[in-house]
Parts: structure tokens; C-alpha cells; sequence
């Protein structure tokens, strides 16, 4: 078990461009989440899957914000014709179905977007 | 609606002395709560976290946090602090699906 991944930890763009994040969960864990965590702030949840079911996408961000569990293993984040406002860093976890022992989220490292 | 207020931005303690950080928060019903740790360059990792019975839970590095239902408060303490504690700590609440995140304590630990 190598924990949950995230690619790349670092990512500058120029404002309008598409950018994409990538998510390798833990390998036994079915739930997937993402976040945004600003300078200064928590993490703020933005969208979750239950194997490749994506069960709440109210709260992503606007509808520049997409996200993807195809196999149900790991997951895209999609951020199209980015603003400087979203800068930030883009966290990913994952957990087992809640409910069952050790349930609790596991976090990657983040990725840092820049838009310049 | 669920939210989490830590009232502290920034705390420093000297090594060897006890903390507290502190930690509110709002919610209709019996809250599922957490303190998560967050080092420079790392993902959060969790320290404990409380969902029924015993209010005073424990947790990993010797931390532990009291529930306390009448002052809507879920506080982490730990009675001596090392020097590699130094890190943000950040109180949430909520369902799985659904935590909200306080804005963090950053820990700043004197030698």
C-alpha cells in the first residue's frame, strides 16, 4: 500500500488553458474524493465517487470543473479555460464505503495549481 | 447548515508544554467530527476522530479530544508537545460525503 497519489504535485498554466489532475486512490478503497484548499483555508469538498458512480457533483466549483472515475480506480479532475481564481491546491483522498472498519479518508499530497 | 470555527489562526508553545486547539462547531444532529494534521508538502493525515459514546477520544502521536455537546466544542490536546508537532491542524465535521472544514491552526513549536 503506497497511499493515495496525485499527479503532478505542481502545475502552472496560463489563464485559459485546460488543465488536468490525476488521483490513484489507495487500491482496496472504493470511495473517492476532491477538494480545493485555498491559502488560509480548509479543505473544501467539491465532488465524491462510489466506485465509478459519481454520487454529488452539486458542489463542484462551476461547470469549468468535471471529474472522472472511468474503471472506478483512479480519478481525472478537469478545470476547462481556467480562471486566476482558481488557483489553489487540489486534494484528493479516498476511504472504503462508510460504515465499515477504517473508513476514514485518506489524503494525498496535492496538487498546487498556478494560473498565471 | 454545518460549519466548524477554529478561533486560533496561530499558536506557539514551547516544546515540552501542553496544547490545546480549540475547535466549534454548528450541526443538526450528532456529529461525526475529526482533527486532521497537515505538514508542508503532505496530505492530511488523520488524528482521531469521535462518532458516539466515549466523549474523550484518543488518538495517534498522543493526542486526544473531548466532545463536549453543550459547548458545541471537539478541542485536541496534548500534554507535551515535541518539536515535530509543528504543523497545521484542522478540526471538520460532517457526514463522509459531506465534511466541512475548519481554517486551520497553525502550531508553531518554541525550542
Amino acid at each position: 500500500d503506497t497511499g493515495v497519489s496525485q499527479d503532478p504535485r505542481h502545475k502552472i498554466t496560463k489563464r485559459g488553458q485546460n488543465v488536468t489532475f490525476r488521483c490513484d486512490p489507495i487500491s482496496e478503497h472504493n470511495r473517492l474524493y476532491w477538494y480545493r484548499q485555498t491559502l488560509g483555508q480548509g479543505p473544501e469538498f467539491l465532488t465524491y465517487f462510489q466506485n465509478e458512480a459519481q454520487l454529488e457533483k452539486s458542489r463542484l466549483l462551476s461547470d469549468r470543473f468535471s471529474a472522472e472515475r472511468p474503471k472506478g480506480s483512479f480519478s481525472t479532475l478537469e478545470i476547462q479555460r481556467t480562471e486566476q481564481g482558481d488557483s489553489a491546491m487540489y486534494l484528493c483522498a479516498s476511504s472504503l464505503t462508510p460504515g465499515q472498519i477504517g473508513d476514514e479518508q485518506y489524503f494525498g499530497p496535492g496538487t498546487r495549481l498556478t494560473v498565471t | 447548515a454545518q460549519s466548524v470555527t477554529q478561533p486560533d489562526i496561530h499558536i506557539t508553545v514551547s516544546e515540552g508544554a501542553s496544547l490545546e486547539l480549540r475547535c466549534n462547531y454548528s450541526y443538526g444532529a450528532t456529529p461525526y467530527l475529526f482533527w486532521y494534521v497537515q505538514s508542508p508538502g503532505q496530505g492530511l493525515q488523520l488524528l482521531l476522530k469521535y462518532f458516539s459514546g466515549d466523549t474523550l477520544v484518543q488518538g495517534i502521536k498522543g493526542f486526544e479530544a473531548e466532545f463536549k455537546r453543550s459547548q458545541s466544542s471537539f478541542n485536541l490536546r496534548k500534554p507535551s508537545v515535541h518539536w515535530s508537532d509543528a504543523a497545521e491542524y484542522f478540526c471538520a465535521v460532517g457526514a463522509p460525503d459531506d465534511m466541512r472544514f475548519g481554517a486551520g491552526t497553525r502550531l508553531t513549536v518554541k525550542p
